[in-house]
């Protein structure tokens, strides 16, 4: 099965500061990625994903932007941080029908 | 996007007991999976379901793809402390791109 690594798994950030949260892949060679936040409420928010190199979909209109330099490595960032981008933030990859998840990285932005 | 209605939203029980949680929608899926996510980790995979009518067991899980391919439904049997967490289901249409629609989770306590 597939492992997917995030990080930082914490980060405290002020309001204004750009963001980078990185995700690689390994067990599976070009798979579908995705970016996920997850508030408080327990939804899970699809945010973007793609299906291959430098192939990004949004979902929302947001803060934030999506790259995918490598097969397995998805990065998502920001340039300038509002308050409300604070969450919980997952990496998926997908392939076979099946999606994992990473461990999440958990963003306050203050 | 859109949601999956997953039901019921709590439950609190007593170890030992049954289980039982479901996710319905007025779209057909190809795909339902099941996830636990416990506190500040990711969603962990439970059961995965690929055809209609099908029933997976894992351990003390079992799942069923619903027959007209609009819901299914976990079971937990014999419930254990360590089965606390936030239970998701999670469907997937033909041609979406692997993408999921999420149920918005059932919170599940169990009394020791």
């Amino acid at each position: 099965s597939q492992t997917i690594h995030q990080w930082p798994a914490t980060l405290v950030q002020p309001v204004g500061s750009p963001l980078s949260l990185e995700c690689t892949v390994e067990g599976t060679s070009n798979p579908n990625l995705y970016w996920y936040r997850q508030a408080a409420g327990r939804g899970l928010q699809l945010l973007f994903y793609s299906v291959g190199i430098g192939q990004i979909s949004s979902e929302v209109p947001q803060n934030l932007s999506a790259s995918r330099p490598q097969d397995r490595q998805f990065i998502l960032s920001s340039k300038k941080l509002l308050l409300s981008d604070s969450g919980f933030y997952l990496c998926a990859a997908g392939s076979l029908n099946t999606i994992y998840f990473g461990e999440g990285s958990w963003l306050t932005v203050v | 996007g859109q949601q999956l209605n997953q039901s019921p939203q709590s439950m609190f029980i007593q170890e030992g007991e049954d289980v039982s949680m479901n996710c319905t929608s007025s779209s057909i899926f190809n795909t339902w999976l099941w996830y636990k996510q416990d506190p500040g980790e990711g969603p962990v995979l439970l059961i995965a379901l690929y055809k209609a009518g099908e029933l997976t067991s894992n351990g003390r899980l079992t799942a069923q793809f619903g027959i007209t391919r609009k819901d299914s439904f976990l079971n937990i049997s014999a419930s254990i402390p360590s089965d606390v967490g936030i239970y998701f289901c999670a469907g997937q249409r033909g041609g979406s791109n692997y993408k999921l629609t999420f149920g918005k989770g059932t919170l599940l306590t169990v009394n020791p």
